[in-house]
C-alpha cells in the first residue's frame, strides 16, 4: 500500500527544474506532500485534493491526476535550501489526515 | 507559538527496558499522531487520536506498543518491553483535526535499543 516515488534520489544545480513522481496502486482522497531536511522534522508542503482543489504555503506547483492515481510535484528554479527529502503521503480510506507515505526522493542543490 | 514538544529527543537503552516517550501536540489541534521512521520502512503511521479518543491503532507492531492520551494536552507511546528493533526516530504529529490538513510534526525522539 506503500506509494512508490520517483526518482529515489536526484542532484540538481541551483536554479534548475525537477519533478518528483508519486504513484499508488489503490485509489487516493488525496495526496500531501512533506520535505524534511536531515535530522530535522517533516514539514508541510501541499495538499492536493480530489476534485482539483489544492491548498499549499509555497511556491511549489503539484499536480493529482485522480484516474492514475498519481501526484507530481514540481520544483522550478531550484534553491539551495531545497534540499531534503520529499515525501508524499497517500489518504486511501477518507480519513484525512491518516496518511501513508512514500519512501521518500532525496533532493540535493548544488551551486 | 510552540510547536509539538516531545520529550526525550534521544534516548538510549539495553533490551528489555520500558521506554516511555512523550508528546505536547499544539494548543487546539484536535488530532494526534505516533509515526515512526526507519531507513527499511520510512514513516509509518503507528496510532493516532481525536479528541483524545484512540481512533486507528493498526499500525501499532504489536502488543509490546501502547499509546495513550489522557488529555488534549499530553501523550505517551510505551515499548514495554524494547527490542533492538524498535530503534527508530519516533515522531509525534498533530493537527486541527483529522480531515486533510497540515499535519505539525514535533522534532522527533530517536530511540536506540542496545
Amino acid at each position: 500500500q506503500q506509494p512508490v516515488q520517483s526518482p529515489q534520489a536526484v542532484i540538481l544545480r541551483e536554479g534548475e527544474d525537477a519533478v518528483i513522481n508519486c504513484s499508488s496502486s489503490k485509489a487516493l482522497y488525496s495526496v500531501h506532500w512533506y520535505r524534511q531536511k536531515h535530522g530535522e522534522a517533516p514539514v508541510f508542503l501541499m495538499i492536493l485534493l480530489k476534485g482539483g482543489e489544492q491548498k499549499g504555503h509555497e511556491k511549489i506547483s503539484a499536480s493529482f491526476n485522480e484516474k492514475k492515481q498519481q501526484s507530481s510535484l514540481y520544483l522550478t528554479a531550484s534553491q539551495l535550501s531545497y534540499s531534503g527529502t520529499y515525501f508524499c503521503g497517500t489518504d486511501l480510506t477518507g480519513g484525512g489526515n491518516k496518511l501513508t507515505f512514500g519512501t521518500g526522493t532525496q533532493l540535493k542543490v548544488e551551486l | 507559538d510552540a510547536g509539538v514538544i516531545q520529550s526525550p529527543r534521544h534516548e538510549v537503552t539495553e533490551m528489555g527496558q520500558e521506554v516511555t516517550l512523550r508528546c505536547k501536540p499544539i494548543s487546539g489541534h484536535n488530532s494526534l499522531f505516533w509515526y515512526r521512521q526507519t531507513m527499511m520502512r520510512g514513516l509509518e503511521l503507528l496510532i493516532y487520536f481525536n479528541n483524545n479518543v484512540p481512533i486507528d491503532d493498526s499500525g501499532m507492531p504489536e502488543d509490546r506498543f501502547s499509546a495513550k492520551m489522557p488529555n488534549a494536552s499530553f501523550s505517551t507511546l510505551k515499548i514495554q518491553p524494547s527490542e533492538p528493533r524498535d530503534s527508530a526516530v519516533y515522531f509525534c504529529a498533530s493537527s486541527l483535526g483529522i480531515g486533510a490538513g497540515e499535519l505539525f510534526f514535533g522534532e522527533g525522539s530517536r530511540l536506540t535499543v542496545l
